[in-house]
């Protein structure tokens, strides 16, 4: 079956400090791959995607992911974390259909 | 700026009370998806629909039903409400998916408590 896995629940960092955030996947072939974000209270927002190409993808606010195939990883790094970021990060894929699978979040904390 | 409005933030009804969701999209999207989001499980598909008055089961359809009389517009249904259905639910839409490689437009969401 096809899924995505958000290994870590929670994290917390300090201002200024690096941020990787893991996600994996479980797909038959290359699937398409997101990271959103999701501030308190707020919708999704997508921070950057990976179709096909380069496998380091730069978003918006600073961050980018690395896409392993050989590893199934997708993960979202920024080397120095604002207070701002603090939120909760979803990883997602989808295949040749619509239908977008979620892992299930990883919540930042940021500490000054 | 681009939209999807979700026209109640937050809701409480009560177990057996039939509940409605809307949502409304500005872009003249042809997809549209409801999300269930319950902590430590992400985010979860109940249905989607591809155009106006089509829809299809996601992942969790069960106690729900859709509703897509326009273009715009996709509405969610809890026909009896449960105390189990007390989550955020996403709405958000896109254009054409036939590829896979389209970009989901989130509303703010909606908080249902059912008591």
């Amino acid at each position: 079956a096809q899924s995505v896995t958000q290994p870590d629940i929670h994290i917390t960092v300090s201002e200024g400090a690096s941020l990787e955030l893991r996600c994996n996947y479980s797909y038959g072939a290359t699937p398409y791959l997101f990271w959103y974000v999701q501030s308190p209270g707020q919708g999704l927002q997508l921070l950057l995607k990976y179709f096909s190409g380069d496998t380091l993808v730069q978003g918006i606010k600073g961050f980018e992911a690395e896409f392993k195939r050989s590893q199934s990883s997708f993960n979202l790094r920024k080397p120095s974390v604002h207070w701002s970021d603090a939120a909760e990060y979803f990883c997602a894929a989808t295949g040749t259909a619509s239908k977008l699978t979620f892992g299930t979040g990883t919540r930042l904390q940021v500490t000054l | 700026d681009v939209k999807v409005t979700q026209s109640s933030r937050y809701l409480v009804k009560r177990t057996g009370e039939k509940v409605f969701l809307e949502c409304v999209q500005d872009m003249d999207h042809e997809n549209m998806f409801w999300y269930r989001q319950d902590p430590g499980l992400g985010l979860r598909l109940i249905y989607f629909s591809y155009d106006v008055k089509m829809k299809e089961k996601g992942d969790i359809p069960e106690g729900y039903s859709v509703s897509r009389e326009k273009k715009e517009r996709f509405s969610l249904i809890l026909e009896s409400a449960s105390t189990n259905q007390t989550s955020m639910y996403l709405c958000a839409s896109t254009s054409d998916t036939r590829s896979g490689a389209n970009v989901l437009t989130f509303g703010a969401g909606s908080r249902l408590t059912v008591l």
